[in-house]
């Protein structure tokens, strides 16, 4: 199963709070789990990512807590700003078979506002 | 560099009509793609290509084509549209260890 899916759908946060972000996914095959973020009238561009093998990556105020045995990731944007608005994409790469590269699929988004 | 450029980056089309999206990449990456992006729904590969001249299908294939005759250009064909493409389309570029894709800036397809 090549799905990942995340939720909440959209959320709101106060300047200075903590937004998460929870994605699950079914296929053991990924290799990697990046984050994408993607501000209005632009395309995604690469967040933060991880590998299976490793519990927490931290980059600045963004952290990915991933859980192997339940098949879950999320990403934490600690002390939100009004400038982390924008939409984000949890994505799986799973390697192609007949190449030495992968591809990626992306869960549904989630629309990130933070209210000043 | 001007990294991963689409054009147009709006259209409108009727229905039945034909259009190709284009989209060039200036970084020598041997993978590109194209998404679809509709609201709630992620984004969603379409075609993908590993190198000039070989492509394959994503998840969303049906009503597209592609060619890849050159390293830094992947056009997206759309034949007969349908108000179903109606759609934001991004294509993007990587390297073969291929979890950073570099996107385009996107282009806005409505077909009425």
């Amino acid at each position: 199963q090549q799905q990942v899916k995340q939720s909440p759908q959209s959320l709101i946060v106060q300047k200075g709070g903590i937004s998460i972000i929870n994605c699950a996914y079914e296929n053991t095959a990924f290799d990697y789990f990046p984050w994408y973020q993607q501000f209005p009238g632009k395309g995604p561009a690469l967040l933060i990512a991880i590998r299976p093998d490793v519990s927490e990556k931290k980059e600045g105020r963004f952290t990915i807590s991933f859980n192997k045995s339940a098949k879950q990731f999320s990403l934490h944007i600690m002390d939100s700003q009004p400038g982390d608005s924008a939409t984000y994409f949890c994505a799986a790469s799973f390697p192609l078979k007949e190449t030495s590269g992968s591809r990626l699929t992306f869960g549904e988004g989630t629309q990130l506002t933070v209210n000043p | 560099n001007a990294g991963v450029t689409q054009t147009p980056k709006f259209r409108i089309l009727k229905i039945g009509q034909s259009m190709t999206l284009q989209c060039a990449q200036d970084m020598n990456h041997n993978y590109m793609y194209w998404y679809r992006q509709d609201p709630g729904m992620g984004l969603k590969l379409i075609y993908y290509s590993v190198g000039a001249g070989i492509t394959d299908k994503g998840e969303v294939p049906n009503g597209y084509n592609v060619s890849r005759s050159t390293t830094e250009d992947f056009p997206l064909r759309l034949e007969l549209a349908a108000p179903s493409q109606t759609s934001v389309y991004f294509c993007a570029s990587s390297y073969p260890s291929g979890f950073t894709q570099y996107f385009g800036p996107g282009t806005r397809l409505t077909v009425l």
